[in-house]
């Protein structure tokens, strides 16, 4: 149980286009699910929170203009890399939340901005 | 600001030795701790969650709490070289979690 999918898994992009993330809880209804962002060598860096069916609250000095994120459903939250540049290069990560701030993650994603 | 510190290591362990991990927190608030473990290149991965004080274990993972001391541990027993990884120790409150930076652990055969 508490099975967490990514996609993609990877992704390469030119500087400049969007980039969106799909994340899926698979076994369990996810009412909220994190996304953090972990560059090499550093820790997980939480970058919002996001609700079923209401705005996600975004960690500060995350931009939400660049980084849109939509909780449409109780097992979907995307997160849209906008006119994404070399700097957004990173691991992003999703995980979901299992209850009492358990969280079971995702396998992540790796953005790579040319 | 709420603050997750844990040494970087890296640890090294023979095979078989118990593995000592540790971590200590700032704000007295947090309610719940959690340690990840993490392969290079992948996403963390839930070993153990602890809420009360004292000792939680769980095969030959054991968590120890204390909220006095704003200090939890996580110690493995009978270390594998597949327990070659790096140990995030996370911290819960208001629904979010604080990550430490993390401490890679290495197990020498």
């Amino acid at each position: 149980g508490a099975v967490v999918s990514q996609h993609p898994s990877w992704v390469i992009c030119k500087s400049g286009t969007s980039v969106k993330i799909e994340c899926r809880s698979l076994d369990f209804q996810a009412t909220t699910m994190f996304w953090y962002r972990q560059f090499p060598k550093q820790s997980l860096m939480l970058m919002a929170t996001s609700n079923e069916g209401s705005k996600a609250t975004y960690e500060q000095g995350v931009e939400k203009d660049k980084f849109l994120i939509n909780h449409a459903s109780l097992t979907l939250s995307t997160l849209t890399v906008t006119s994404a540049h070399p700097e957004d290069s990173s691991f992003y990560i999703c995980s979901a939340g299992g209850g009492k701030e358990t969280q079971y993650f995702g396998p992540g994603t790796r953005l790579l901005v040319l | 600001q709420k603050e997750v510190e844990q040494n970087s290591g890296p640890l090294s362990v023979p095979e078989g030795a118990i593995a000592s991990l540790n971590c200590t927190y700032s704000d007295r608030g947090s309610q719940s701790f959690f340690w990840y473990r993490q392969y290079s290149g992948k996403s963390p991965e839930l070993i153990m969650f602890i809420y009360s004080n004292g000792d939680k274990e769980d095969g030959r993972f054991t968590a120890q709490l204390n909220k006095a001391s704003q200090y939890v541990s996580l110690l493995i027993r009978d270390s594998q070289p597949s327990d070659s990884a790096t140990y995030l120790c996370a911290v819960g409150s208001d629904e979010k979690l604080t990550f430490g930076t993390g401490t890679r652990l290495t197990i020498i055969p």
